[in-house]
């Protein structure tokens, strides 16, 4: 089935560096999710993109899907120690499907 | 609103025995899911509902049984726990499958099984 690949597995950075994570299909997706897990917490909705090319930005928070739809991106500009986290692409078919997350952790 | 509600949150389990993970939701939603997370391999899919009465298989089903019986509800039932069973599981829920159907999850269950 419909699978997706996020990269990296891990990332640290330095508060106030910027991150960024990729989620990358090998076919073409019909939305993204994508979703944030705190530490000991549980996965939180961020967005949902369906366009091909469409960009959304929450505050510090970039979103892209591709134009292709095959791919899709999160960046943070300026990390903050608030995000620290995992982030999670995911697509609906006939149900949700997660990536298998990138682990941010910000060095205050 | 509680949203999505999980009972219990900690369990610990000797291999052998059973148990059932209650998953409670109060926004109306048709559809619910039960995941479970390991480290390093995201969230798998284990059963889902998509209405009252209704269960289907998931990415990992077996060692499993669901049942929703009620709406707001979503049982999930090991009936003879093995180690390989230890996780955290999450039920979650959502108004559709369609193109918006943002998931709203519960606190989550951290299941060991001895």
């Amino acid at each position: 089935g419909q699978q997706v690949m996020q990269i990296p597995q891990y990332q640290h950075v330095q508060e106030g560096e910027d991150f960024t994570t990729y989620c990358n299909s090998s076919t073409t997706l019909s939305n993204i999710q994508w979703y944030k897990q705190r530490p000991g917490g549980h996965p939180v909705f961020l967005i949902q993109l369906v366009k091909s090319g469409e960009v959304k930005k929450q505050k510090r928070l970039t979103f892209q899907f591709g134009e292709a739809k095959k791919n899709s991106s999160l960046h943070i500009t300026a990390t903050q120690t608030t995000d620290v986290g995992t982030y999670f692409c995911g697509f609906s078919g006939s149900r949700l499907t997660f990536g298998e997350g990138t682990q941010l952790t910000v060095n205050p | 609103n509680a949203g999505v509600t999980q009972t219990p949150k900690f369990r610990v389990l000797k291999t052998g025995q059973s148990m059932t993970l209650l998953c409670a939701q109060d926004m109306n939603h048709e559809y619910m899911y039960w995941y479970r997370q390991d480290p390093g391999m995201g969230l798998r899919l284990i059963h889902y509902s998509v209405g009252e009465g209704t269960t289907a298989k998931g990415e990992v089903p077996d060692g499993y049984n669901v049942s929703r019986l009620k709406k707001q509800n979503f049982l999930l039932g090991l009936e003879s726990a093995a180690p390989s069973q230890t996780s955290v599981y999450f039920c979650a829920s959502s108004y559709s499958l369609g193109s918006y159907n943002e998931q709203f999850f519960g606190p989550g269950t951290r299941l060991t099984v001895l």
